[in-house]
């Protein structure tokens, strides 16, 4: 089974903070994607990455930034964590591009900024 | 905006009963998937439907597609209380050559013992 792990399950930061959040696949997929899911917004796509050092935008990508130096870890960075960022973060991977591909989510964390 | 707007967006129902949720889209579609997301925990696949097709089955889902009204609906037959959970369809446009999916708001199911 696929496997997605992610650093934390909750975490609480202040304003002002830079916040790593880090996930982790153990089935060589080549995808990797940040959502954050908010109430009645469902979920919405911050970034992606089809490859090593690859990355693109997703449809929220503002206050937010990546890397993915390895295949297997995809890192979020809040680089400066507002209240506005307070919300569920999931992320998920899937093996190959093309329009049959399931994604694989990890646990999702919650975070508080105060 | 959302592609996806799911219907309704809270359910209840008896332990035995049928659940029908539905979901509508705005552009076309590559293909729809449904997700499933216990309380605070990942999203789940469930069951993915191709634009071609218009009925797939797995165990007590049923999900159907019609291209035409640009709507979808997943059954649920013979809920149990372990049936209790939000439900997301997600879709692959084909209006660009992205592959994301894009998520609804989903539907808050509640099955009662």
């Amino acid at each position: 089974d696929v496997k997605v792990t992610q650093s934390s399950r909750y975490l609480v930061k202040r304003t002002g903070e830079k916040v790593f959040l880090e996930c982790v696949q153990d089935m060589d997929h080549e995808n990797m994607f940040w959502y954050r899911q908010d109430p009645g917004l469902g979920l919405r796509l911050i970034y992606f990455s089809y490859d090593v050092k690859m990355k693109e935008k997703g449809d929220i990508p503002e206050g937010y930034s990546v890397s993915r130096e390895k295949k297997e870890r995809f890192s979020l960075i809040l680089e400066s964590a507002s209240t506005n960022q307070t919300s569920m973060y999931l992320c998920a991977s899937s093996l190959g591009l093309g329009n049959k591909e399931t994604q694989y989510f990890g646990p999702g964390t919650r975070l508080l900024v105060l | 905006s959302q592609q996806g707007e799911e219907d309704p967006q809270a359910l209840s129902i008896q332990e035995g009963e049928n659940a029908t949720m539905n979901c509508s889209y705005k552009t076309s579609i590559n293909n729809l998937q449904w997700y499933r997301q216990n309380s605070g925990r990942g999203l789940v696949h469930l069951i993915l439907i191709r634009s071609n097709e218009r009925e797939k089955h797995s165990g007590r889902l049923r999900v159907t597609l019609d291209t035409s009204k640009k709507s979808s609906s997943l059954l649920i037959t013979a809920s149990r209380a372990a049936d209790t959970a939000s439900y997301f369809c997600a879709t692959v446009s084909s209006m660009d050559s992205s592959y994301k999916l894009i998520f609804g708001s989903g539907t808050r199911l509640l099955v009662r013992p």
